[in-house]
């Protein structure tokens, strides 16, 4: 099985531009999320979906967008990249609410100049 | 807010040695807990969950352990080996979303 996969795995992009982090997942799993991860600072939620059409905030969500139009994909967009969006972006899924683990991607390095 | 604490940060052990990682967390209201493997340059890989009516899980050399009244868990590796080194973060699971902490760094020294 794929699990999560990500793409791209690395980026980087001028301030100003934009652009889309895919994530598919291949486990017909209900639950997506979004984290970033910065030096020594953990994870932290941006968005999260429990189902397809429905997404909903996490702790950081300003400056990006998602949708969940199918169950398989949870695209992120950056539509005007800042330098405070440079981070390690991570997605992730589970099956349903808090019982299952989650599974994660491996990332997607993005660097802002 | 739940705030999610984990200490140590950095941890150097010999191999062979048994060691516990601590996590605590401040709102006892969770769904579950787990403990995470980060390797450098990749994802997270899920290590063990316990629910939050669960005291213990095992897998192998590992055992967490959840005391939710006091906002405690302790994730117990055996034998450690240099394998094992990696960083370890712990998660709780409350409504629809998932609060890490910032992780604990472990060195095993072959």
């Amino acid at each position: 099985n794929a699990g999560v996969t990500q793409t791209p795995k690395f980026r980087i992009l001028k301030i100003g531009q934009s652009m889309t982090l895919q994530c598919t997942q291949d486990m017909n799993h209900n639950y997506m999320y979004w984290y970033r991860q910065d030096p020594g600072m953990g994870l932290k939620l941006i968005y999260y979906s429990v189902g397809a059409g429905i997404t909903d905030k996490g702790e950081v969500p300003n400056g990006y967008n998602v949708s969940r139009s199918t169950t398989e994909d949870f695209p992120l967009r950056l539509e005007l990249a800042a330098p405070s969006q440079t981070s390690v972006y991570f997605c992730a899924s589970s099956y349903g609410r808090g019982n299952q683990p989650q599974h994660f991607g491996d990332g997607t390095r993005l660097s802002i100049l | 807010k739940q705030e999610v604490t984990q200490i140590p940060a950095a941890l150097s052990v010999p191999e062979g040695e048994n060691l516990v990682l601590n996590c605590s967390f401040t709102d006892s209201a969770i769904y579950n807990l787990q403990w995470f493997r980060q390797d450098p340059g990749k994802g997270l890989t899920s290590l063990l969950l316990i629910q939050s009516s669960q005291r213990e899980q095992t897998s192998g050399r590992l055992n967490a352990s959840l005391d939710k009244s006091s906002g405690r868990s302790t994730l117990y590796i055996a034998a450690s080996q240099p394998g094992d080194s990696a960083t370890y973060l712990c998660a709780v699971s409350e409504d629809d979303k998932i609060i890490f902490g910032k992780g604990t760094r472990l060195h095993i020294l072959p």
